[in-house]
């Protein structure tokens, strides 16, 4: 069974640093596109972050482009999003997510950005 | 502001059937196959219930259905049951060089 499990969102002050993960089970990372994605509170769907299958290819939405970064552990079948310089505006639950077309989601984690 | 265009609301009655639009352009959803739905409960991960435009996982009820014709993707759901009431999003692979996925703002469906 697919299984994705998002931690590490917490309460953070702007400017400060946060690493996401997100251990997967049941199929291997490295071998699919992986995505995070943000959704603010109440609001909508909005994709944060992408790293391909090929070696690690990576893009990035502009609103966090230089400030996060994306990345995984084959050994530990772990996606990684290192967030630093954080902003009230990054205040979002965020998923992990497999796949071009995203087929399984974690849970979600969720991270506030306030003083 | 969404890159793929949902109306914000729908509304039907148990057992009638109700269409959500959503609506890109050629550089997503006329462009690509990668055309998804998501339905999403209040506090829940979004559950992918259409992919690839017209696909049904395993799992997924077959009153469920998708559709594409140009730029617009459609969801159909038909004998609507009160569990069907949630959010609904819609996603598109993009060509964008500053994008991958898009999403739709999402519409709310309510069994009435």
């Amino acid at each position: 069974e697919v299984q994705l499990v998002e931690s590490g969102g917490r309460l953070v002050q702007p400017g400060g640093s946060l690493r996401l993960s997100c251990a997967a089970s049941g199929f291997t990372v490295s071998n699919h596109w992986m995505h995070w994605v943000r959704q603010p509170p109440g609001k909508g769907l909005l994709w944060v972050s992408r790293i391909n299958s090929d070696g690690g290819t990576t893009n990035y939405a502009d609103s966090v482009k230089g400030r996060f970064t994306i990345s995984r552990d084959n050994a530990k079948n772990t996606l990684y999003l290192q967030m630093n310089s954080l902003r009230v505006e990054d205040t979002a639950v965020y998923f992990c997510a497999r796949g071009v077309g995203p087929d399984s989601w974690g849970q979600g984690t969720l991270v506030t950005v306030s003083s | 502001q969404s890159a793929l265009t949902q109306p914000a609301s729908v509304s039907g009655s148990p057992g009638q059937s109700i269409t959500i639009s959503c609506t890109g352009t050629s550089s997503d959803i006329g462009g690509y196959k990668y055309v998804s739905w998501y339905q999403q409960h209040p506090g829940k991960a979004p559950k992918l219930i259409i992919s690839e435009v017209s696909n049904r996982p395993s799992g997924v009820s077959n009153r469920f259905s998708g559709s594409k014709s140009g730029n617009t993707a459609s969801l159909t759901i038909s004998g609507l049951q009160p569990e069907d009431e949630a959010d609904y999003y819609c996603s598109s692979y993009t060509s964008s060089s500053t994008l991958d996925v898009v999403f739709g703002g999402g519409t709310k469906l309510t069994v009435l």
